[in-house]
């Protein structure tokens, strides 16, 4: 166990809805980081956050968003969903901004399927 | 830009027998690279990390790989496969400001009992 935690497990919408993926990060992690797992492209980081700040921006469709929160715990928005976003959305926290020395700790993901 | 190769989509090895699996990178500038493990319905775990100290890395369950500049590869390798090593690794090298991370397409692991 991580100490990631990411709700919900599973989650299956329809074309065009919206979704919300939660995160909680590891406690003391100031950085949390989303991942998207899908067979034709592989693992694609999305997007970093850092103490509620965004610090790093990856392969990030417009159709998503994410924040953190005060409390450290970050939510991914998914909007206008298509059969392409169907995935496994994983969450990764750090203690710090740069992962070149610390280790990032990965949730279980969150496994997207848009019918 | 920074993006690693895995050269094996798959690779089967007998229970007790050496393990290689193998990743080349490329990056305009010294690289931090590391091994993350995924095994079935669980999250990456990581398995070791290169930051420009000692060019052999030891990790986690008896895992090793060794930075080689000249060949820009960081290959993992075990002595002796165990079951339980039967799951998908990922070679990553990360950015220049280490915020991003850039994956492999991934090997799958096959041990035979």
């Amino acid at each position: 166990d991580s100490g990631v935690t990411q709700t919900p497990k599973h989650l299956i919408t329809a074309t065009g809805q919206r979704v919300t993926l939660r995160c909680s990060p590891r406690s003391g992690d100031l950085s949390v980081y989303w991942y998207q797992q899908s067979l034709d492209q592989g693992l694609q980081f999305l997007i970093q956050y850092y103490n509620g700040e965004e610090r790093a921006k990856g392969n990030i469709l417009e159709r998503f968003s994410a924040q953190q929160f005060p409390d450290l715990h970050s939510e991914l928005n998914l909007s206008s969903l298509e059969l392409g976003d169907s995935a496994l959305y994983f969450c990764a926290s750090s203690v710090a901004d740069r992962s070149t020395s610390y280790e990032q700790y990965f949730g279980p993901g969150t496994r997207l399927t848009v019918t | 830009a920074q993006s690693v190769t895995q050269l094996d989509s798959h690779v089967s090895v007998s229970e007790g027998t050496p393990v290689l699996l193998r990743c080349n990178y490329s990056s305009s500038y010294s690289p931090s690279l590391f091994w993350y493990v995924q095994h079935p319905n669980k999250g990456l775990q990581l398995l070791l990390k290169y930051t420009s100290a000692a060019t052999l890395v030891k990790g986690i369950n008896g895992f090793e790989a060794e930075f080689k500049k000249s060949e820009t590869s960081f290959h993992l390798t075990k002595p002796s496969a165990h079951m339980s090593d039967a799951a998908e690794y990922f070679c990553v090298v990360s950015d220049w400001t280490g915020n991003q991370f850039y994956f492999g397409t991934g090997t799958s692991l096959t041990v035979i009992p």
